[in-house]
């Protein structure tokens, strides 16, 4: 596609469930990341993908988060037994293969899924 | 550690005022810079960059200079319009990893 697609844009759940967020990057992209932006604040840096590296996993903030990412394709983002604090919007970035020439290592970012826990 | 600070918001001017956002950095090497924003309902998008030291990034009316010296990449705009108001992340990229600032939110009133 042209851009980075998530899925699904909202979502709405009940506390204690689990929920699954969809990445698809842009092809060709070896990089893919996840962040955390609740309401009026920062990026929250939560996990980033490089090819067929070990994931960076340094910023999921417990356990009950995860995440997978096949080769160089889709991505999705678990979050197990949802709570109130976990209501965010979650945006997914790729970009194509870091520390090379031209514009390598500018971000494109996904438009985010909200997701909201009552 | 790489790190990235930027000014507290928000930030409120009124048109045609000019915009300075503040952004230092910590980081091993010579990494790349850049300015993200977000406009109210959008997904972040790429403002400017710039790639290594005294290199200037424009867009938009927009500038930033990478000064190595003093490891800053402030954001001006001679002239703000309404336009503008929107979230703007100050960023670095090293060791393959981009590390964002806490964003900075700018209201311009009419």
């Amino acid at each position: 596609g042209a851009g980075v697609s998530q899925s699904p844009s909202n979502k709405v759940t009940e506390k204690g469930k689990d929920v699954e967020l969809r990445c698809d990057p842009i092809s060709g992209h070896t990089a893919l990341y996840w962040y955390r932006q609740r309401l009026g604040q920062g990026l929250e840096f939560l996990i980033y993908f490089q090819g067929n590296s070990a994931p960076d996993k340094s910023g999921l903030p417990s356990d009950r988060f995860s995440a997978e990412r096949t080769g160089e394709s889709v991505s999705t983002l678990t979050i197990q037994r949802t709570q109130q604090e976990d209501s965010a919007v979650y945006l997914c970035a790729s970009n194509p293969t870091p520390g090379l020439a031209g514009d390598t290592d500018t971000q494109y970012f996904g438009p985010g899924t909200r997701l909201t826990v009552l | 550690g790489n790190s990235v600070t930027q000014m507290e918001g928000p930030v409120t001017l009124s048109e045609e005022a000019f915009l300075t956002i503040n952004c230092t950095y910590t980081a091993t090497g010579y990494p790349s810079l850049f300015w993200y924003v977000q406009y109210p309902g959008e997904g972040l998008q790429l403002l400017l960059k710039a790639t290594k030291a005294d290199d200037k990034g424009s867009n938009k009316g927009f500038e930033a200079t990478y000064r190595k010296e003093t490891t800053s990449f402030h954001l001006e705009k001679g002239s703000v319009q309404v336009s503008d108001s929107a979230v703007y992340f100050c960023a670095l990229i090293g060791g393959f990893k981009t590390i964002f600032g806490a964003g900075t939110r700018l209201f311009v009133k009419a």
